[in-house]
Formats: structure tokens, sequence, C-alpha cells
């Protein structure tokens, strides 16, 4: 079954909303959880890393004040994206480590399809 | 800098036979390498993963081969079913816990 849990699986809202999805872990504790961005027919795009109890790190060209994260607890993380307009449309995917330690894989969420009018 | 290619992007398989996807990567750092699928409208699901320590890993009908010398590493997928059919995207870790993904190879089993 899944490990990681993620939702809501669709938005559809106005531009200039601002939009949080969740991600949480089944049955583990997360103390590292990463955002992914998909657009259409393309590859997983690294965000951001979440990190329990500290601030995310955020990949270059992505805005921390655009996308929010907070990681406040070992079970969940949220991705806020602040004042949605239509280029922020997207699939966004969270991702876990079940298991600490090297090597280990990383277990996805089902993703959120966010598409802004 | 870390970077993964993916061949073919596409790929279209008479059902029962097999089908082959491919990435190479660009840091000899790298040590581990898991292949996803990815149903339409949902996340990816890991279906195999390889580390640099072993040289092939068999699951029942699917197979990663790895070869660090020439940086490249393959998913084989053995009588392929109508169920088979996916995106699939190979990744590396380069070392930072971070993964990064191929491009991605939409399959295409044919009844």
């Amino acid at each position: 079954g899944a490990v990681v849990s993620q939702h809501p699986s669709r938005v559809i809202c106005k531009s200039g909303t601002s939009v949080k999805i969740e991600c949480r872990s089944l049955d583990f504790q997360a103390t590292t959880m990463f955002w992914y961005r998909q657009f259409p027919k393309q590859s997983l795009m690294l965000m951001a890393t979440s990190n329990e109890g500290s601030k995310a790190t955020y990949e270059q060209g992505v805005e921390k004040d655009k996308f929010l994260i907070n990681h406040a607890s070992l079970t969940l993380s949220t991705l806020t994206v602040t004042s949605a307009h239509p280029e922020d449309s997207s699939f966004y995917i969270c991702s876990a480590f079940i298991s600490q330690g090297q090597d280990q894989p990383q277990h996805f969420g089902d993703g959120t399809r966010l598409s802004i009018l | 800098g870390e970077n993964v290619e993916q061949h073919p992007s596409t790929l279209s398989v008479q059902e029962g036979d097999s089908a082959v996807i491919k990435c190479t990567y660009s840091d000899s750092a790298s040590n581990y390498f898991p292949w996803y699928k990815q149903e339409l409208g949902k996340g990816p699901q890991l279906i195999i993963d390889i580390r640099s320590n072993v040289g092939e890993k068999k699951d029942q009908r699917i197979a990663v081969t790895l070869n660090k010398t020439a940086k490249h590493f393959s998913l084989h997928i053995t009588e392929t079913q109508p169920e088979d059919s996916a995106v699939y995207f190979c990744a590396a870790d380069f070392g930072n816990e971070k993964l990064t993904f191929g491009t991605g190879t939409r399959l295409t089993i044919i009844p």
C-alpha cells in the first residue's frame, strides 16, 4: 500500500490564490521529504528538500518566497504556492525516505495536479 | 555537473517480447540507481534499484544491469504485458541523497 500520502490530488483555483499541498508519511517518520514539479510529458524536477525542524533548502531557480515549505512534524510537510498564476500550473509530487542510511529509495506520493485559471 | 540521459524516449513492444531502456550518467561518484514506473496521473512507483557494488539485480520479470566503468545502467523487462505500459524513469543519486532523473521513456505494450 501507499507509504506517502498527498492531499489534495487535484486543485483548480483562480489566479492570485494561495494553495497548500500536504505530504504525509504513513506509519514511518520522515526527517527529510522532497518536493518535485513535473510539467506535462517531462521529467521530475527537484524543487526543494524539506527538513523537519529546520528551513527547507531550495534548488537553484526556485523562489523560496513563492513556494513556502513547512516541515513541522516527522510525518507532515506542506508546500504552499503563494499567489499562484497560470504558469504555476503543474503536477507537484512529494517523496520521502522510509529507511535511514545511505542509498535508500525515495517513495513518492500520488501527486497534486494544480490548475490555475 | 550531474546529468542523466535516458533512451529511447518512446518504445513500443509486442506483448510477450522484451523491453530495454538505457541510461547514462555523468558523475562517477554516483552509487545508487533506482528505476521508477509512472502511470498516468499518478506519482512514480519504485520498481527496482541497484547499488554500485552490484552489477546486476533481478526481480521476477524485471532486471537492472550496471556498468560503472562505462557509467551506464539499463532496465530489462521480459515477457511484457499490457499493464507494463507506462512511463519509466531512471535516476541517480550523486551522493547527496538527491535524485537526478532521466527524461523518461514512454513504453507501450502492443497486445
